[in-house]
């Protein structure tokens, strides 16, 4: 079952502007990770916030957490080229101890040169 | 360096062969799992292993044998695989089960049967 829902669902920018993702989900957290995808390629883990967590910061990534809204934001400043890929957030599945991480569909992001 | 290695990236197959695809890991993490991921219907997890001899499903696991005999190593069974099962499929790890915890994905395998 998919968490929620990412908006949008692509994003097109230009090198060097900032580009924001947001991601809805449905149940009560532990944490929330985001996640990257190259086209048809393994997913490369980005960054994780804690429940307890409002904001968080690697590099050029900034990442939101509102637990009262469900919602999350990934904010990628000063984009390039090399950040075009998908985009994804999941959650772990805490109903049943298993591990597993539920994702959202994903942004696609294409940053142009 | 550590990752997650599967093997093999790429394979087409006929209907009824049954394959294997192999996930490695030299993290000595304890929990691994599979996933499928399929347009339209994102990433689904197929089976999971919290520790050795342990395994368990996960949504999706028609189709599918998995074992776990090694802590390194938890292969992913197709024992008459069919055209439904084409899709791309990650295998991960993480050093627990715990909610806390990253997990570290492997660079896909693309199958494709025929």
């Amino acid at each position: 079952s998919q968490q929620g829902e990412e908006d949008p669902q692509a994003l097109s920018i230009q090198e060097g502007e900032n580009a924001t993702m947001n991601c809805s989900y449905k149940t009560s957290i532990n944490n929330l990770q985001w996640y990257r995808q190259n086209s048809g390629r393994g997913l490369v883990h980005l960054i994780l916030i804690r429940s307890n967590e409002r904001e968080k910061h690697s590099g050029r990534l900034r990442v939101t957490l509102d637990t009262s809204k469900k919602s999350s934001s990934l904010l990628i400043t000063a984009s390039r080229a090399a950040d075009t890929a998908s985009y994804f957030c999941a959650t772990v599945d805490g109903s049943g101890n298993t591990g597993k991480l539920i994702f959202g569909q994903g942004t696609t992001l294409q940053v142009k040169p | 360096e550590a990752q997650v290695t599967q093997n093999p990236r790429y394979l087409i197959t006929v209907t009824g062969k049954k394959l294997t695809v192999t996930c490695s890991q030299n993290m000595n993490h304890e929990y691994m799992s599979w996933y499928r991921q399929d347009p339209g219907l994102g990433l689904r997890q197929i089976y999971y292993s919290m520790n050795v001899e342990v395994t368990d499903k996960g949504d999706v696991p028609e189709g599918y044998k998995v074992s776990r005999k090694e802590k390194r190593n938890f292969p992913l069974i197709l024992e008459s695989p069919s055209p439904n099962q084409t899709s791309l499929y990650f295998c991960a790890s993480s050093l627990y089960q715990g909610m806390q915890e990253t997990q570290y994905f492997g660079p896909g395998t693309r199958l494709l049967v025929l």
